[in-house]
């Protein structure tokens, strides 16, 4: 199956940095998210971006389809972006998301 | 919209028991995921519907394990006979279509004793 590879595993950041999540996989996709999982372990929905860039107010993702790989930008990091961001992909032909292991991020104050 | 909802949101239950989970999508998704997430680990697939088919099962889902979708709208997942590595995130999803934005419910927790 298709393999999806999350760096780097864990992200300490000062509040007000800024960062980069980094998704690779190894297979073309018709469907690409990204979420953030909440302490209570819902996830929440960030992008929806199998191609192309998309930005939500600090948050922007990135995805280079034609290189299978996929970027998550954090600006002027809050102590409310702690959390584990996850990638997943769907691979065309397939209706299942593949996930990867996450990102843990926390932000200090 | 209202979001999928799930029910219970956690579940505590000893070994050997029986357990069900509901989940209900977003009306007019035809589509609906079920995936389980262990400790440190991401969400894994297990089964999807279209409608009230059942068109992919994963190796995961054992054969104590059965999921419905009577109706093509809520669905239920059913552990039988639990064991203790049955414990974990057990997260349903929804979508309008192939390849379309999945989105998840609040998860049930099941804890096996």
């Amino acid at each position: 199956g298709i393999q999806v590879e999350q760096s780097p595993p864990d992200l300490i950041l000062q509040e007000g940095a800024n960062s980069t999540l980094r998704c690779n996989f190894s297979d073309s996709v018709n469907n690409l998210q990204w979420f953030h999982q909440n302490p209570w372990g819902q996830l929440i929905n960030l992008f929806y971006i199998p191609s192309g860039t998309k930005q939500n107010g600090r948050l922007s993702a990135t995805t280079v389809a034609t290189e299978r790989y996929s970027l998550l930008y954090i600006s002027s990091s809050q102590t409310t972006d702690s959390g584990v961001y996850f990638c997943a992909v769907g691979p065309y032909g397939n209706n299942r998301l593949a996930f990867g292991k996450g990102n843990q991020v926390v932000v200090i104050p | 919209d209202t979001g999928v909802s799930q029910d219970p949101r956690h579940k505590i239950t000893k070994r050997g028991q029986n357990v069900t989970f509901r989940c209900d999508p977003i009306s007019e998704h035809n589509r609906l995921y079920w995936y389980r997430q262990t400790l440190g680990q991401g969400p894994e697939f297990l089964t999807y519907f279209q409608n009230e088919a059942q068109l992919e099962k994963s190796r995961l889902l054992s054969d104590r394990f059965s999921a419905e979708r009577p109706k093509g709208s809520f669905s239920t997942l059913e552990i039988q006979r639990t064991e203790q590595g049955d414990s974990a995130m057990y997260l349903c999803a929804s979508a309008a279509g192939a390849g379309d934005t999945q989105y998840f419910g609040p998860g049930t927790r099941l804890t096996v004793l």
